[in-house]
């Protein structure tokens, strides 16, 4: 059974960086590839970015290029996004998602890490 | 970047009747690379359907697929009380630049 585990709930200031951890059970990181997805309160899904583990590439959406970095761990199966230049827009609920081996749509989601960037 | 348009914004609808949600591609995809997922308040979303029409493990029938290009159709036969939530497609025949649509709210009328 495949699980994502993400880390808790952050409160950030304006200008700072935050990074969310995703931990996968039940199966292999390497082979599959990871996106990150946010959801800003009230508001629909927003992809931000995928990794493929074995290939060690990441893309991202244009609108976050060189201000969010996904990487992994896999000696400790787990994924990271780290959102730089925070600012109040990027309050959001952030998700991990992950496909059968390199497909991009997803049976497989992180319960959800909460970030609030407030001054 | 490939735009998807979900229409309409919320469906009302009572117990038992057939909903129907629409997904307009801004291009056509390829393989008919797109996805339904369901969504409750404060919970991940929940894939239903990929490739258009193939249902994910676990979902019942009355959700179906269907389309192909640009235009792609997410039908519930009879909804049940649990089928109320918003809906997102997603198209990933663009590798590099995953999107979803705004979501389709469908509420009890």
């Amino acid at each position: 059974q495949v699980q994502l585990v993400q880390s808790g709930a952050e409160v950030k200031k304006p200008g700072s960086s935050v990074k969310v951890s995703c931990k996968a059970s039940g199966g292999t990181l390497s082979t599959h590839a990871i996106s990150w997805v946010r959801q800003a309160p009230g508001q629909g899904l927003e992809w931000m970015g995928r990794i493929i583990p074995m290939f060690n590439t990441a893309n991202y959406a244009q609108k976050f290029q060189g201000r969010v970095a996904i990487s992994t761990d896999e000696s400790t199966s787990t994924a990271y996004m780290e959102l730089n230049s925070l600012r109040s827009e990027d309050t959001a609920v952030y998700y991990c998602a992950r496909g059968l081996g390199l497909s991009d749509w997803f049976p497989y989601w992180g319960q959800g890490t909460l970030v609030t960037v407030s001054s | 970047e490939i735009v998807l348009t979900q229409s309409p914004g919320t469906l009302s609808l009572s117990p038992g009747e057939r909903a129907t949600l629409s997904c307009r591609a801004s291009q056509s995809l390829s393989s008919s690379y797109l996805a339904w997922y369901q969504q409750k308040p404060g919970q991940a979303p929940k894939l239903l359907i990929y490739g258009a029409s193939s249902r994910a493990t676990g979902i019942p029938d009355r959700f179906s697929g269907s389309g192909s290009g640009t235009d792609f159709i997410l039908t519930i036969s009879r909804l049940e009380p649990e089928d109320f939530a918003v809906y997102y497609c997603q198209q990933y025949d663009s590798s590099v630049a995953l999107s979803f649509g705004g979501g389709t709210k469908v509420e009890i009328k």
